[in-house]
């Protein structure tokens, strides 16, 4: 078990461009979730998935960021358009719902976002 | 709405001394609490769960917290710190019928020699 790997961890963009960052959970956790972190900041909720289905997003989700989980294992944090205000960590955590270690929510290290 | 308060942005203290991090929540429900410890540049590492059972719960390197119903409180403690504690400390809350968790605003801790 590797944990929860990210891909790029650090990604400097100019604005208006477009980005997409890669989650891959840890093997057998159906539950999966985006994060953001701006500096001095604790993390906010982003989007979840369970397995494929995205059952939720926060309505800090413009419609520039668009998430997929489509095999139910990895999943995509694509930002179109990219602006300043997006600079930011984007954390990748995931979960089982069930057993010991039922609900106990799990992340990977991040991807840093620098816009310029 | 579940909110967390932690009631200090920075707390110093010299190493082998005692580590207090306070944590104040609010829930209606009965919550599910964390505390997640976030060193320099890195992701998110869980220290130790609080999920209804023992209101006195021991995480990983020596920390511990007490579940406090009645302060609504969820204080962070360890015996002795170590400088490989200086990091971000986050107290979380979590629903029980939900999955998302709602972080507090972070303490740094700061351990001198």
């Amino acid at each position: 078990d590797t944990g929860v790997s990210q891909d790029p961890r650090h990604k400097i963009t100019k604005r208006g461009q477009n980005v997409t960052f890669r989650c891959d959970p840890i093997s057998e956790h159906n539950r999966l979730y985006w994060y953001r972190q701006t500096l001095g900041q604790g993390p906010e909720f982003l989007t979840y998935f369970q397995n494929e289905a995205q059952l939720e997003k926060s309505r800090l989700l413009s419609d520039r960021f668009s998430a997929e989980r489509p095999k139910g294992s990895f999943s995509t944090l694509e930002i179109q358009r990219t602006e300043q205000g997006d600079s930011a960590m984007y954390l990748c955590a995931s979960s089982v719902p069930q057993g010991v270690d039922g609900n106990t929510i799990y992340f990977g290290e991040g991807s840093w976002l620098t816009v310029v | 709405a579940q909110s967390v308060t932690q009631l200090d942005s920075h707390v110093s203290v010299s190493e082998g001394t005692p580590v207090l991090l306070r944590c104040n929540y609010s829930s209606s429900y009965s919550p599910s609490l964390f505390w997640y410890v976030q060193h320099p540049n890195k992701g998110l590492q869980l220290l130790l769960k609080y999920t209804s059972a023992a209101t006195l719960v021991k995480g990983i390197n020596g920390f511990e917290a007490e579940f406090k119903k009645s302060e609504t409180s969820f204080h962070l403690t360890k015996p002795s710190a170590h400088m490989s504690d200086a990091a971000e400390y986050f107290c979380v809350v979590r629903m029980d019928s939900s999955y998302k968790l709602i972080f507090g605003s972070g303490t740094r801790l700061l351990v001198r020699p």
